[in-house]
C-alpha cells in the first residue's frame, strides 16, 4: 500500500523558511516522478513543483520559482520542498504526490506565513 | 495555463439517483505521446484529495464501479450511477498533460 508522510509545516513569517519532507513507502520511489501540491483553505489545489525520478529534472510555478526548491533523497525515498521568502499568500495545506499525474496524496502538512 | 471550467459548481443530489459533472479545457489535452491526462479527483470533506479517475475513463484501485469517466480533446464527464452518502464531496477535474498542472473550480455534490 502506498503511503506519504509530509513533515515539516508550521507557523512561519513573512520572508521566513521552511523545509517540507515526504515520507515515502509502499512503492518503488526511485522509479516515479514526484510532486508537491498546495491547497490554501477552501481554495483548489494548485500543483507547484515536480521532480524526475532521477532528480535532474524539476518544474515550478511562476509564483514560487527562485524562492522553493524541490529535491529528493532516492536512498532515503524522501522529497523535499525547500521554501524561502515565504509570504502570506504561501499559506496552505502541501501535499506530497507520487508520480507527474499524482496517483496517490499524503495527509498533508500545513504551512502558515503570517506575523 | 490550460484553463479547466468545471459545471455545475453545485450539485444537489438525491440519494439513489445518477449524477453528471462536466469538465471543459481550453485546449486540447491530447499530449504528443498519444494519451489524454485527464484526471478526476475527489475530496471528501476534511480529507486529502483522492484521484479516482485517470486518463479519462480508468478507474483507480478501490474506486466502485458506479464512477465512470468519458470525453475526449477538450470535453469531459465524470458520471455517478447511483449516489450513495459517502459520494459527498468536491469533485475536480485535473488535466496533467501540460506544465503547470492545472485543476477545474471543483464541483461540490450534496445530499437534497
Amino acid at each position: 500500500e502506498v503511503h506519504l508522510l509530509e513533515s515539516g509545516g508550521g507557523l512561519v513569517q513573512p520572508g521566513g523558511s521552511l523545509r517540507l519532507s515526504c515520507a515515502a513507502s509502499g512503492f518503488t520511489f526511485s522509479n516515479l516522478p514526484m510532486s508537491w501540491v498546495r491547497q490554501a483553505p477552501g481554495k483548489v489545489p494548485e500543483c507547484v513543483s515536480t521532480i524526475s525520478k532521477g532528480g535532474d529534472n524539476t518544474d515550478y510555478i511562476d509564483s514560487v520559482k527562485g524562492r522553493f526548491t524541490i529535491s529528493r533523497d532516492n536512498s532515503k525515498n524522501t522529497l523535499y520542498l525547500q521554501m524561502n521568502s515565504l509570504r502570506a499568500e504561501d499559506t496552505a495545506v502541501y501535499y506530497c504526490a507520487k508520480g507527474g499525474h499524482l496517483d496517490n496524496w499524503g495527509q498533508g502538512t500545513l504551512v502558515t506565513v503570517s506575523s | 495555463d490550460v484553463v479547466m471550467t468545471q459545471s455545475p459548481l453545485s450539485l444537489p443530489v438525491t440519494l439513489g439517483q445518477p449524477a453528471s459533472i462536466s469538465c471543459r479545457s481550453n485546449q486540447s489535452l491530447i499530449h504528443s505521446y498519444g494519451g489524454t491526462y485527464l484526471n478526476w479527483i475527489q475530496q471528501r470533506p476534511g480529507q486529502s484529495p483522492r484521484r479516482l479517475i485517470y486518463q479519462i475513463s480508468n478507474r483507480d484501485s478501490g474506486v466502485p464501479d458506479r464512477f465512470s469517466g468519458s470525453g475526449s480533446g477538450t470535453d469531459f464527464t465524470l458520471k455517478i450511477s447511483r449516489v450513495e452518502a459517502e459520494d459527498v464531496a468536491v469533485y475536480y477535474c485535473m488535466q496533467a498533460t501540460h506544465w503547470p498542472l492545472t485543476f477545474g473550480q471543483g464541483t461540490k455534490v450534496e445530499i437534497k
